[in-house]
């Protein structure tokens, strides 16, 4: 059983509009992750996130996407005004270690659609 | 920059047959590689991984990967698959300071009975 649930499974919305995906651990994590796959193509790294601070992020994490973990537990990815090809599938990973070696394990995901 | 590349789109095999999913990948320093498994519909479950010692690894589900380092490959093989081992399987390539992970395209494995 993965050790982050995800919320919500799925979700619909309209272009525009801002959507707050929430990946929630189960045990005290540090490192978290977000990628997302658009239907029928490659797992895509996001962002990541430790420390309550972003410490890497790909060309797709534009000024549109925001992360947080407001409350110590719960780790959020925000899009601030969807558009249709935000629509994918998104995971939230953590990292298991504090060392190199680390191995990532993924939530359940979120499938987002925008219509 | 870090590339994964699974050449099959697509492989069929007969259940009870053995299996062999290629992967490649491009990195500069030592990679860290994985293997991940996704039924439809769902998330990715970690099948095994490989940081260093022996290049042979064993996962779950009767899994084993190797790593060639001189062929920059890590191929997938079961020897006997199952009917529920069809799914989408996906290589990926990790290790610099992120620790981001790079994800081939996935190679969709079909069971036939």
């Amino acid at each position: 059983e993965p050790e982050v649930t995800q919320t919500p499974s799925h979700q619909v919305t309209q272009m525009g509009q801002e959507v707050i995906l929430r990946c929630v651990p189960i045990s005290n994590h540090l490192y978290f992750y977000w990628y997302r796959q658009i239907l029928g193509q490659k797992v895509e790294f996001l962002v990541s996130f430790y420390n309550n601070e972003i410490s890497e992020k790909s060309e797709i994490f534009d000024d549109q996407f925001s992360v947080e973990r407001p409350d110590g537990s719960n780790f959020t990815l925000k899009i601030r005004s969807t558009k249709l090809e935000d629509s994918a599938m998104y995971f939230c990973a953590y990292r298991s270690a504090s060392g190199r070696q680390e191995t990532q394990y993924f939530g359940p995901g979120t499938r987002l659609l925008v219509l | 920059a870090q590339s994964v590349t699974q050449p099959d789109i697509h492989i069929t095999v007969s259940e009870g047959a053995s299996l062999e999913l290629r992967c490649n990948y491009s990195y500069g320093a030592t990679p860290y590689l994985f293997w991940y498994v996704q039924s439809p519909g769902q998330g990715l479950q970690l099948l095994l991984k490989y940081f260093s010692g022996d290049t042979l690894v064993q996962g779950i589900k009767g899994f084993e990967a190797e790593f060639k380092r001189s062929q920059s490959s890590f191929n997938l093989r079961k020897p006997s698959v199952h009917w529920s081992d069809a799914a989408e399987y996906f290589c990926a390539v990790g290790g610099n300071a992120g620790n981001m992970l790079t994800f081939g395209g996935g190679t969709r494995l079909m069971v036939k009975p």
